[in-house]
């Protein structure tokens, strides 16, 4: 079974400062990892993916992770928060490429002006 | 490109009545799943389908049934709504078995209000 803990529901960052949201897996076969995005009252938007291959994933809108095995982490950052980045982000492991997407609790992300 | 397509996109009901969603996959998508997120939580996987047929089931109510049809489009039926339904409705697309890369692309949701 596959599962996902995203430490801290909410986080504030100053805009233009380092973005850190951490998320944490548990799966009993090689996990598939996604970040996905939530603004308010909108859809579910994919901002990457960890298949197989380079441990280091680059998305969109200056987004990256990394997947370490040894941590079972794969904690999302950014180097400078932007006003647009609040929103809800989803950390989410299947299990393969058809299995369904279990999402974690979510981190609300504030930035500051 | 095409997205997914959900309808409608705002329901309201009243407890007791029935609702039906539904949704148009990404064309060449065989697999659909819905998910049901509920104000200021996570979403919660329902059903899912590939090739017409259920291929896996999570936290469904029995009142709840879905079906995916020969043209890959897929129904929620909704019956006995209660004021808990009342929530966001994604359905997501894969290519399925064999041919995905793991990726769910996700429709924009219907919005269900049960009174």
């Amino acid at each position: 079974a596959q599962s996902v803990t995203q430490l801290g529901s909410h986080v504030s960052v100053s805009e233009g400062a380092l973005v850190l949201l951490r998320c944490n897996y548990s799966s009993s076969v090689p996990p598939y990892l996604f970040w996905y995005v939530q603004y308010p009252n909108q859809g579910l938007q994919l901002l990457l993916k960890y298949t197989t291959g380079a441990t280091l994933v680059k998305g969109i809108n200056g987004f990256e992770a990394e997947f370490k095995k040894s941590e079972t982490s794969f904690h999302l950052t950014k180097p400078s928060a932007h006003m647009s980045d609040a929103a809800e982000y989803f950390c989410a492991v299947s299990a393969s490429s058809y299995d369904k997407v279990i999402f974690g609790p979510g981190t609300s992300l504030s930035v500051i002006p | 490109a095409a997205g997914v397509i959900q309808s409608p996109r705002h329901l309201i009901k009243e407890k007791r009545e029935t609702a039906t969603l539904k949704c148009y996959p990404i064309p060449r998508h065989d697999t659909v799943y819905w998910y049901q997120q509920g104000p200021g939580q996570d979403p919660q996987f329902l059903i899912s389908f590939y090739e017409k047929m259920q291929s896996d089931k999570g936290s469904i109510p029995d009142r709840f049934s879905a079906q995916q049809f020969s043209d890959y489009h897929s129904e929620l039926n909704m019956s006995s709504l209660e004021l808990g339904d009342s929530a966001l409705y994604f359905c997501a697309s894969s290519l399925g078995q064999g041919g995905g890369t793991g990726e769910l692309f996700f429709g924009e949701g219907s919005r269900l209000t049960v009174l």
